[in-house]
């Protein structure tokens, strides 16, 4: 079967920098993706890797090994308002997004 | 990017009573789709809303359940079917603008009584 593994929740203190795994067993790969979703409002797309590499944008980076199937997202200069879940989706041989069930994660001052 | 409209924003219905949802998107995209949420939950895909030709529903859901409708490239919309307690989710439209983007609209929070 497919699955993609996040953890369920995590804390760190704003101004510092997180890590968010995800690893991942699909049928093919056709890009990985990472969402941030406010309690309550849509996810909005973060990132997208293909390559095996580090992405970086802004305060956020998203690194790939398509070899081990994994991935992370790395959220510096952490703010207040980067309190969300962050959703990881890979899209299978099919062309279909698995979607992770997420990461909650809370900022402390 | 794409802006996407939802209607209604959120219900509350009766069960054994039909829910038509409405997406709205600010431009012509190919692709768009259907998803649930469960509270505290990660994304399920309903189906793909075709144009011109039926849905591509996902195993577990039906199209008697989850009639889809996609008349032109900027508009569908998704009627939930003889409601139950546990069709309660928020219910979101999404269109694939290009190979990696894909946009979210507000989403439709239902509750069923």
């Amino acid at each position: 079967g497919q699955n993609i593994d996040q953890p369920t929740e995590m804390t760190a203190t704003e101004g510092a920098i997180v890590q968010i795994n995800c690893t991942y067993q699909t049928s093919g790969f056709n890009g990985l993706f990472w969402y941030q979703q406010h309690a309550g409002e849509a996810p909005t797309f973060l990132s997208y890797n293909v390559l095996d590499g580090l992405e970086e944008k802004g305060r956020f980076s998203s690194f790939l090994s398509r070899s081990k199937g994994y991935s992370y997202l790395l959220l510096k200069e952490l703010q207040m308002k980067d309190s969300a879940s962050y959703l990881c989706a890979v899209r299978d041989s099919n062309y279909q997004l698995i979607w992770g069930a997420g990461t909650k994660l809370i900022i402390k001052p | 990017s794409a802006v996407i409209s939802q209607k209604p924003s959120r219900d509350i219905c009766q069960r054994g009573t039909s829910l038509t949802i409405q997406c709205q998107v600010d431009s012509q995209v190919t692709m768009m789709f259907w998803y649930r949420q469960q509270p505290g939950q990660s994304l399920t895909l309903i189906a793909t809303a075709n144009q011109g030709s039926e849905a591509t529903y996902e195993s577990g859901f039906v199209i008697d359940k989850f009639p889809i409708s996609r008349p032109n490239l900027t508009f569908s919309t998704l009627t939930v079917s003889n409601m139950s307690p546990e069709d309660s989710s928020i219910y979101l439209c999404s269109v694939g603008v290009t190979e990696y983007e894909q946009y979210f609209g507000p989403g439709t929070r239902l509750t069923v009584t």
